[in-house]
């Protein structure tokens, strides 16, 4: 089976300006979770959903992240205006409902604010 | 509260057996992880231990649980220069939504 597929692979940008990444997920795969993993540290949950709908945004940072999945299927997270510390791999993941045996990552999309 | 801890480094030689150890808080996580990530790569699933198990053998790992203490181990024989990369302990939690939280990483490398 196709992995997760993420792009941009690698994006810099200057800080206030925006960024958007896109994720399609594994075919059939109902969940959806995109996590920021900052250089040195483990990766960390920004949101998740479940087909189109959001289960869990509690670490977003809603003043300047926004997410979408639309049709349930390729979802798109947004930085605007983005900051220096926002610079991380954003990380997608897919799973079937109550994927006990865990997540699918894609490679990740590495991002640069300078 | 939701917490994974692990050492951030491990040194071994090739050959040796490496063990990579994780605690947690959360008493109520089903399922623990071990994932590895390699340099410029996504995370890979290496195995997966269901809280009513101690061990779990898979091939060259060996994962065991001590769900009292809260401690999760990854054992790796026979360690090759292949196994080099970061190794992340985690943990499935239940909170709003079930989830996964995931330590900070333990880097090991290997000695010739």
């Amino acid at each position: 089976e196709a992995g997760v597929a993420q792009s941009p692979r690698y994006k810099i940008i200057e800080k206030r300006q925006s960024v958007a990444f896109w994720c399609n997920p594994i075919s059939g795969h109902a969940t959806l979770y995109w996590y920021q993993q900052i250089l040195g540290q483990g990766p960390k949950l920004l949101i998740q959903f479940q087909n189109n709908g959001v289960v869990d945004d509690s670490q977003l940072p809603k003043d300047r992240f926004s997410a979408e999945r639309l049709k349930g299927v390729d979802s798109t997270l947004k930085i605007q205006p983005a900051k220096l510390e926002d610079s991380a791999v954003y990380l997608c993941a897919s799973s079937t409902d109550g994927a006990g045996y865990g997540y699918t990552f894609g490679s990740g999309t590495r991002l640069t604010v300078v | 509260g939701e917490d994974v801890e692990q050492s951030l480094f491990l040194s071994v030689r090739e050959g040796d057996s490496s063990v990579i150890n994780c605690t947690y808080t959360d008493s109520s996580s089903t399922y623990l992880y071990w994932y590895k990530q390699e340099p410029g790569a996504g995370l890979q699933l290496l195995t997966y231990i269901f809280s009513n198990m101690d061990m779990k053998q898979d091939q060259r790992l060996t994962v065991l649980l001590n769900k009292k203490d809260k401690h999760l181990s990854l054992r790796i024989a026979d360690t090759q220069t292949g196994d080099s990369a970061i190794y992340f302990c985690a943990e499935r939690v239940y909170s709003s939504a079930s989830k996964i939280i995931f330590g900070s990483g333990t880097r090991l490398s290997i000695r010739p």
